[in-house]
């Protein structure tokens, strides 16, 4: 069974700093592209990142670029987003996606002073 | 910039059939897209059912189905059940490792 799990959100001050980790298991990681999926209280699902198998190849929204960064370790499984700069608009729950396919249970990350 | 574009919400009968549309603010939805739609309920994850246009992930329903009508992507539920009342998502390939979610169509079974 595919597994995919966000734990790490939190509080966090704006301008602070956040790494998000996402442990998977039921797959062959290093087969797959991983993508991070933010949703902000009450709006709709916004695509953040995604990464290729061999981390060939990262994507950027537009809003976190510059600030996100999304790496993955395959030989743990595991996909991280280090989140600089955080802004209150930030603010939201962070799902963890294979192949935009299997979904996490998502985490909070909360922005705010 | 180009923006994907989706119905803000529908109506739809028990038993009866709709479709939801994804385009683009700029150009034509085709396969080279990758099109995919994802259904989400209130407080839950979301659960992909479409991916690659057409291909129905395991365990999803095969009264959904997708496909490109015109110059947009679709997603049609025929036989609606109660259970289908959510929110739809679909999501593009823009190119350039980069991907783009519409803003969602809300679907009510009534």
């Amino acid at each position: 069974e595919v597994q995919v799990v966000e734990p790490g959100g939190g509080l966090v001050q704006p301008g602070r700093s956040l790494r998000l980790s996402c442990g998977t298991s039921g797959f062959t990681f290093d087969g797959y592209a991983m993508h991070w999926v933010r949703q902000a209280p009450g709006k709709g699902l916004e695509w953040v990142s995604g990464i290729i198998w061999n981390s060939g190849s990262i994507g950027y929204a537009d809003s976190v670029k510059g600030r996100f960064t999304m790496s993955r370790d395959n030989a743990k499984n595991s996909l991280y987003l280090q989140m600089n700069s955080l802004r209150p608009e930030d603010t939201a729950v962070y799902y963890c996606a294979k192949d935009m396919i299997d979904w996490g249970q998502g985490t909070l990350v909360t922005v705010s002073s | 910039q180009t923006v994907v574009t989706q119905e803000p919400s529908f109506s739809v009968s028990p038993g009866g059939t709709v479709t939801l549309t994804c385009g683009l603010t700029s150009g034509s939805v085709s396969t080279s897209y990758y099109a995919g739609w994802c259904q989400q309920t209130p407080g839950q994850a979301p659960r992909t059912l479409i991916s690659n246009t057409n291909t129905r992930l395991s365990g999803v329903p095969d009264r959904f189905s997708g496909s490109i009508l015109g110059n947009k992507a679709a997603l049609t539920i025929t036989g609606a059940q109660a259970d289908d009342e959510s929110i739809y998502y679909c999501i593009l390939y823009m190119g350039s490792g980069i991907w783009m979610f519409g803003g969602g169509t809300k679907v009510t079974v009534l």
